[in-house]
């Protein structure tokens, strides 16, 4: 399976934009790439996904290299409550494999 | 909508006991995963059902995990017999189909377990 390498942890402060990165060098032309987050004591929940091209939605926004080995979070201005471990994980025909995640600390 | 349902919420057992997890996935839901979360650690998938047959099993440690779907709705994971290093949280997904790449997984709250 292509594995994914993410920091370990990243620092923000309240109402700034995060940059979440991560590397996949070894993406194929198949893989989507996800992002998921997890708050503390509870399940991940899903955050955005994809491709090619670059993806917003109400949560985040998902900037994607053109040669697709590396991508970024971005959350455009950080609260409190997006204090959590963020995966960036690849998916092909259901299957998926979950690193160590970034926790994100917001600092007030 | 009602989300992935998971029970019990926390179990503490001593080594050599048996447990058991229940999951209620989403409504309609066709694919069903659990994942095993030690403390610190992402996820690690641990057996992956397509209504009720097994599609992933390679990463359950068969000579003490079982699962199984009975009529491709709920679940169960059972763990016979327990060793400390099973203390971990147990997550149950769902999802609405397999084989789709952009398929989104919905996660219950999990079930944290303490073998003492």
């Amino acid at each position: 399976d292509a594995k994914t390498t993410q920091p370990n942890s990243m620092e923000s402060n309240e109402e700034e934009p995060v940059h979440l990165p991560c590397n996949h060098s070894t993406i194929s032309g198949t893989d989507y790439i996800h992002w998921y987050r997890q708050l503390p004591s509870q399940g991940p929940e899903y955050v955005i996904h994809g491709l090619t091209s670059n993806v917003n939605n109400r949560m985040a926004s998902l900037a994607i290299a053109e040669d697709r080995k590396s991508s970024t979070l971005i959350l455009h201005r950080a609260t409190l409550r997006d204090a959590a471990v963020y995966y960036c994980i690849l998916r092909f025909a259901g299957k998926s494999t979950f690193g160590d995640g970034t926790t994100l600390t917001v600092k007030p | 909508e009602a989300g992935v349902a998971q029970s019990p919420r926390y179990k503490i057992i001593e080594k050599r006991q048996s447990v058991a997890f229940w999951c209620n996935p989403i409504s309609g839901h066709a694919t069903l995963y659990w994942y095993q979360q030690i403390l610190g650690q992402g996820p690690k998938l641990l057996i992956q059902f397509q209504n009720n047959g097994v599609v992933d099993d390679s990463q359950l440690p068969k000579d003490r995990f079982s699962a199984e779907r009975l009529k491709g709705v709920d679940s169960t994971l059972k763990i016979q017999p327990a060793k400390l290093e099973d203390s971990a949280v147990y997550l149950c997904a769902s999802s609405l189909a397999l084989a789709i790449s952009t398929d989104t997984q919905y996660f219950g709250p999990g079930t944290r377990l303490t073998v003492l």
